[in-house]
């Protein structure tokens, strides 16, 4: 089985400027997961999507937004981009049964400039 | 609020050397508990978990104990080696939760 691939690897935007992260979940799974983890950090909880429903948010603010497809797949979109922006973005997937297992993708690495 | 603390780092042993990486939570109900390994340019990847007080997670050698009343679940290994360098996250999850709460991490370097 797959597991959960990220793209792309590594990207430099402009502050101001937008972007788009994608995530492809593991096989099987229908709930995906995106976490920041900023330098030095421990992941932090960005949004949940499930069933193509946003399913629980923390504390990122509106500009931080998301989309799951019926593959469930999903993207992050990051509007009006700042500096602290920067950090490697994680995707994570599980089964409907959840049973304690995330899958995380190898993510993202933002660089704001 | 909930929330995961973990022993600063980094770490630095010899090989065969034994780890302890200390973590304790505060949270109210009884949250499962994980320890996560990160390896450079890679995503995290589950080494073990506990769901319950008193389980005992392994893997790979690793051991933690869910300790409630210390709030704890210290990552422990009895001789690690060069492959074991990495980050180790410890985690809490609560049930009707959607998310895992992180601590910051603790980066492991065994030398030869």
């Amino acid at each position: 089985e797959t597991g959960v691939t990220q793209s792309p690897t590594h990207l430099i935007k402009t502050r101001g400027q937008q972007v788009t992260l994608r995530c492809s979940s593991q096989s099987g799974h229908n709930t995906v997961s995106w976490y920041q983890q900023a330098l030095g950090q421990g992941p932090q909880f960005i949004f949940q999507y499930y069933r193509e429903e946003e399913n629980g948010r923390g504390n990122f603010p509106p500009r931080f937004s998301g989309l799951q497809f019926p593959n469930y797949s999903s993207e992050l979109n990051v509007n009006a981009l700042e500096l602290d922006d920067s950090a490697l973005y994680l995707c994570a997937s599980s089964d409907p049964g959840w049973n304690y297992g995330y899958t995380f993708g190898s993510g993202t690495r933002l660089t704001v400039v | 609020g909930d929330s995961v603390t973990q022993m600063e780092g980094p770490v630095t042993l010899s090989e065969e050397a034994f780890l302890t990486i200390n973590c304790t939570y505060t949270a109210t109900g009884y949250p499962s508990l994980f320890w996560y390994v990160q390896y450079p340019g890679e995503g995290l990847q589950l080494l073990l978990k506990a769901t319950k007080a008193d389980d005992k997670g392994s893997n790979k050698g690793f051991e933690a104990t869910y300790r409630k009343e210390t709030t704890s679940f210290h990552l422990e290994k009895g001789s690690v080696q060069v492959s074991d360098s990495a980050v180790y996250f410890c985690a809490l999850f609560k049930t009707g939760a959607n998310n895992l709460f992180f601590g910051t991490g603790t980066r492991l370097t065994v030398i030869p």
